[in-house]
């Protein structure tokens, strides 16, 4: 069945440096790639999406980028901040929703 | 304010003490979906609804059960429940099924004992 493998399962960085997170997927059908941010007791919040007519998109610090034909996509995000601390997740999004098993990361100050 | 509720919040039960995990959104939205959140799996998809009267199951739909008889609300009920549907729950609803942002209800933590 359709699956996301995402990576790394736990990133640490300093203040200012670049996150980047990867994810995998097998569907070909998924026209959806939307990113999760979810702090600790909260529900998971969209910070950026992508669909696949779309091979990158930006907002603020945070962008995607989408490689459909090898089917992977990426989360980057610039000069972190200790809020941008919490655990990550990518989807992908057809008919079900699948998502990856989450990235947390830590911004030390 | 739009948004999706979820109740309860909390909930202690015992094993086969069946439960209905109630969903509601007041967007009109017609997507919504029942998630399940473990440590180190992400969240899992158990049961999608694409309209009224149209359910389909997710990836882990075992023991578990939904109902659509109206557009804002679905319900998640487990019959019978077991330990390992321990877990942290969420209801979702989106605009469309698949290129629209879902929103996310505030969560239930279920512990069956």
């Amino acid at each position: 069945g359709e699956n996301v493998e995402q990576h790394p399962s736990t990133l640490s960085v300093q203040e200012g440096d670049s996150a980047v997170i990867k994810c995998t997927y097998s569907d070909s059908a998924s026209n959806y790639f939307p990113w999760y941010k979810q702090e600790l007791g909260k529900r998971p919040q969209l910070i950026i999406d992508i669909r696949s007519n779309v091979g990158e998109k930006k907002d603020q610090r945070i962008a995607v980028t989408l490689n459909k034909t090898a089917k992977h996509f990426s989360l980057h995000i610039t000069e972190t901040q200790p809020e941008d601390s919490a655990v990550y997740f990518c989807a992908i999004r057809g008919f079900k929703t699948i998502f990856g098993a989450g990235t947390r990361l830590f911004v030390k100050a | 304010e739009a948004q999706v509720t979820q109740n309860p919040r909390y909930l202690i039960t015992v094993t086969g003490k069946k439960l209905t995990v109630t969903c509601s959104q007041n967007m009109n939205h017609e997507y919504m979906s029942w998630y399940r959140q473990d440590p180190g799996l992400g969240l899992r998809q158990i049961y999608y609804s694409m309209n009224v009267e149209v359910t389909d199951k997710g990836d882990v739909p075992e023991g578990y059960k939904v109902s659509r008889k109206e557009k804002r609300n679905f319900p998640l009920i487990l019959e019978s429940p077991s330990p390992n549907q321990t877990s942290l729950y969420f209801c979702a609803s989106s605009r469309g099924l698949t290129t629209y942002e879902q929103y996310f209800g505030p969560g239930t933590r279920l512990t069956v004992t």
